[in-house]
C-alpha cells in the first residue's frame, strides 16, 4: 500500500514548455487535489476532483489543466509555462465526501526558468 | 485576503517543555479544523482535527483547543520531543458533510525544539 504517489520528483522546465504532474492513490479515495506551496505561504487549492468523472477549480486555477483518468489517478498540466508556477505541488486524497482528512503525496518541486 | 492567519512563523521551545502554535480564521462557515505536520522534502500529514461542535479534542501529546466565538485555535504538544521539529500547519473546510472542496491552509509555524 504505496499511499499517494507523484511523478516526477523533480522537474526543470524552460518558460513556455509544457508538463504533466501525475498523481495516483491506492486507497480507493473518491475525493483528489492539487496544491502547490510556495515559500512563506500556506499550501493554496488549484483543482479538485470530488469524485471519478468530475474536476472543479480551487482558489489558483489559472494556468493549469487536470485530468481525473480514473478513479486512482488525477494528472495535472501545465500548457505553458511560466516562471510564476515555480513551486512544490503536493497532490492529495480522502476517502469519501463526508472525510475532511487528506492523505498527501510527497510532492513534485518544479522550476521553470 | 487570508482566511486562516497563522502569525508566528517561527517558535523555538525547549525539550520537555508545552509547545503551543496559534490559528486564527475569519470566515465563520469553516466547521471543520485539522492540524498538518510537515517535515522537509516530504508531504504534509494528518495529525489532529475537531469539528466546531466541540472546544477541545486530545489525541496524546496533542491537543487542539477551538474558541468559536473568538475565531481561534491552537495546537498542544506536551511534553515537547525533538521529533516535533517541523512546520505545522492549520487548516479549515467549510462544508458539512466533509472537505471534498479543499482545504484552507494557514502560512504554518515552524517549531524548533531545542535540547
Amino acid at each position: 500500500n504505496a499511499g499517494v504517489t507523484q511523478t516526477p520528483k523533480f522537474q526543470v522546465l524552460k518558460t513556455g514548455q509544457s508538463m504533466t504532474l501525475q498523481c495516483a492513490q491506492d486507497m480507493n479515495h473518491n475525493s483528489m487535489y492539487w496544491y502547490r506551496q510556495d515559500p512563506g505561504m500556506g499550501l493554496r487549492l488549484i483543482y479538485y476532483s470530488a469524485s471519478e468523472g468530475t474536476t472543479d477549480k480551487g482558489e489558483v486555477p489559472n494556468g493549469y489543466n487536470v485530468s481525473r483518468l480514473n478513479k486512482r489517478e488525477f494528472s495535472l498540466r501545465l500548457e505553458s509555462a511560466a516562471p510564476s508556477q515555480t513551486s512544490v505541488y503536493f497532490c492529495a486524497s480522502v476517502p469519501g465526501l463526508t472525510a475532511y482528512e487528506q492523505y498527501f503525496g510527497p510532492g513534485t518541486r518544479l522550476t521553470v526558468t | 485576503d487570508q482566511q486562516v492567519k497563522q502569525n508566528s512563523p517561527s517558535l523555538s521551545v525547549q525539550e520537555g517543555r508545552i509547545s503551543i502554535l496559534n490559528c486564527d480564521y475569519t470566515n465563520s462557515m469553516f466547521d471543520y479544523f485539522l492540524w498538518y505536520k510537515k517535515y522537509p522534502a516530504e508531504g504534509p500529514t494528518f495529525l489532529i482535527s475537531i469539528s466546531s461542535i466541540k472546544d477541545k479534542n486530545e489525541d496524546g501529546r496533542f491537543t487542539v483547543f477551538l474558541n468559536k466565538s473568538a475565531k481561534h485555535l491552537s495546537l498542544h504538544i506536551v511534553p515537547s520531543q525533538p521529533g516535533d521539529s517541523a512546520v505545522y500547519f492549520c487548516a479549515a473546510s467549510g462544508y458539512s458533510g466533509g472537505g471534498a472542496d479543499g482545504l484552507t491552509f494557514g502560512k504554518g509555524t515552524h517549531l524548533i525544539i531545542q535540547p
